[in-house]
């Protein structure tokens, strides 16, 4: 199975502030990869599809980037509405596999 | 409009079964292959299984055997026959959709909740 990691695990950040996530894969998976957002109580939604390309209505202070096995996702700007946790999904192969997620909390 | 919803939720003894349905609507479910993702309570996201647009089925390794997903296109509807449930396969469990031109999980359900408890 292919482990999907993910760094950090939590930060903390302010609005305004650049963040980055990593998501790394324990084996090649191409660009089939895709970023989700998930608030407190709400399934999660679909930010950015085949590594960079921003699901449609997505902030483009969002941006993906990477392949084969390093990915990352980065909010420009953080805004109010983007304190959330963020998980990677490889869809490369089966089991499809998650990353254990990173949460943005208030600085 | 892409809606997916799911209902079959509810608290069971360990050992028991539950089928969870999830009726897609906006989109022909026979086209797309359909997924069941768990989520425990205050964890990560779990894939559980898949049913491809040709009927092909796979499992993750925690409910192979013990899960069985199935589809009605007339229905439009998607189901997970959920056998031997154990205390581990508590969560809330959400379907989506791998669809053509739109990838892989772009929409999700509301999710129901299974609680199994003695």
């Amino acid at each position: 199975d292919i482990q999907m990691t993910q760094s950090p695990s939590s930060l903390s950040a302010s609005v305004g502030d650049r963040v980055v996530i990593t998501c790394r894969a324990s084996q090649y998976i191409r660009h089939d990869l895709g970023w989700y957002q998930q608030k407190p109580g709400k399934a999660p939604e679909r930010l950015i599809y085949s590594a960079s390309t921003l699901e449609r209505g997505v902030p483009s202070r969002f941006s993906g980037s990477g392949s084969g096995t390093e990915f990352t996702l980065t909010i420009s700007s953080l805004q109010p509405e983007d304190f959330a946790t963020y998980f990677c999904l490889q869809h490369y192969t089966y089991p499809l596999t998650f990353g254990p997620g990173t949460t943005v909390d208030v600085k | 409009q892409v809606q997916l919803v799911e209902s079959g939720g509810g608290v069971v003894q360990p050992g028991t079964s539950l089928r969870l349905s999830c009726v897609a609507s906006g989109f022909t479910l026979g086209r797309s292959a359909m997924h069941w993702i768990r989520q425990a309570p205050g964890k990560g996201l779990e894939w559980v299984a898949v049913t491809s647009y040709d009927g092909n089925s796979d499992y993750g390794d925690s409910v192979k055997g013990r899960f069985i997903i199935s589809r009605d296109n007339s229905k439009n509807t998607l189901y997970l026959e959920m056998n031997r449930l154990r205390t581990e396969d508590s969560a809330i469990y959400y379907c989506s959709r791998d669809a053509p031109s739109y990838g892989c999980f772009d929409r999700w359900g509301q999710g129901t909740l299974v609680t199994v408890s003695s």
